[in-house]
């Protein structure tokens, strides 16, 4: 069965602790892992796409890696602005197009 | 640099009454997709289109229909409204390497 599941649900950070959230998947078919930060009542706000094992990318305070089976969302120094909904996501060919499967998301707070 | 649109940010709606939610990408993207977005569930995927008047089910179609007449135009189209289709509604477009999401509609089904 197609699967994105990410954990822990929900993180409690204090400011400048560096953390990791972890995607993993059963997804086959991978076109790309790609992962969001959403604010409550908000559309998510893309952050990265990731295509192969050991691609990595960064922005700012965050980081995302991806090995054959998940991703992990590293971030590094967290200031309370951090603090939303991170989203992952797989994109898989099915058929003549292309479909997502969402994780639950992380939910991050960052304590000043 | 708004990239895409949502026709309503809230919208309150009576059991029975037909609900039409549009959306608008100015990226010239192929791929849109219609989600709703309920606690615990996560996002769930209605309908997705990947051309123009062309357009594919997702995990959750009941009770929903959707047009695309046009590239940039994809309406999502509530048949008979009930309160179980209460939830937030989530547009996005998808390019070659990128998926941008509209802000969303919040919908109550009273």
């Amino acid at each position: 069965e197609d699967q994105v599941t990410q954990s822990p649900e929900a993180l409690r950070l204090q400011e400048g602790e560096s953390s990791s959230l972890n995607c993993s998947y059963t997804v086959s078919g991978l076109r790309g892992l790609f992962w969001y930060r959403q604010d409550p009542g908000k559309g998510p706000e893309f952050l990265f796409t990731l295509y192969s094992a050991g691609e990595e990318k960064e922005k700012e305070r965050l980081k995302a890696t991806l090995t054959k089976k998940e991703s992990f969302l590293h971030i590094t120094a967290p200031k309370p602005e951090d603090s939303a909904t991170y989203l992952c996501a797989v994109q898989a060919s099915r058929g003549t197009g292309n479909q997502f499967y969402f994780g639950t998301g992380t939910s991050l707070t960052v304590i000043p | 640099d708004v990239k895409v649109t949502q026709s309503s940010r809230y919208l309150v709606k009576r059991t029975g009454e037909k609900v039409f939610l549009e959306c608008v990408q100015d990226m010239d993207h192929e791929n849109m997709f219609w989600y709703r977005q309920d606690p615990g569930l996560g996002l769930r995927l209605i309908y997705f289109s990947y051309d123009v008047k062309m357009k594919e089910k997702g995990d959750i179609p009941e009770g929903y229909s959707v047009s695309r007449e046009k590239k940039e135009r994809f309406s999502l189209i509530l048949e008979s409204a009930s309160t179980n289709q209460t939830s937030m509604y989530l547009c996005a477009s998808t390019g070659r390497y990128e998926q941008y999401f509209g802000p969303g509609t919040r919908l109550t089904v009273t």
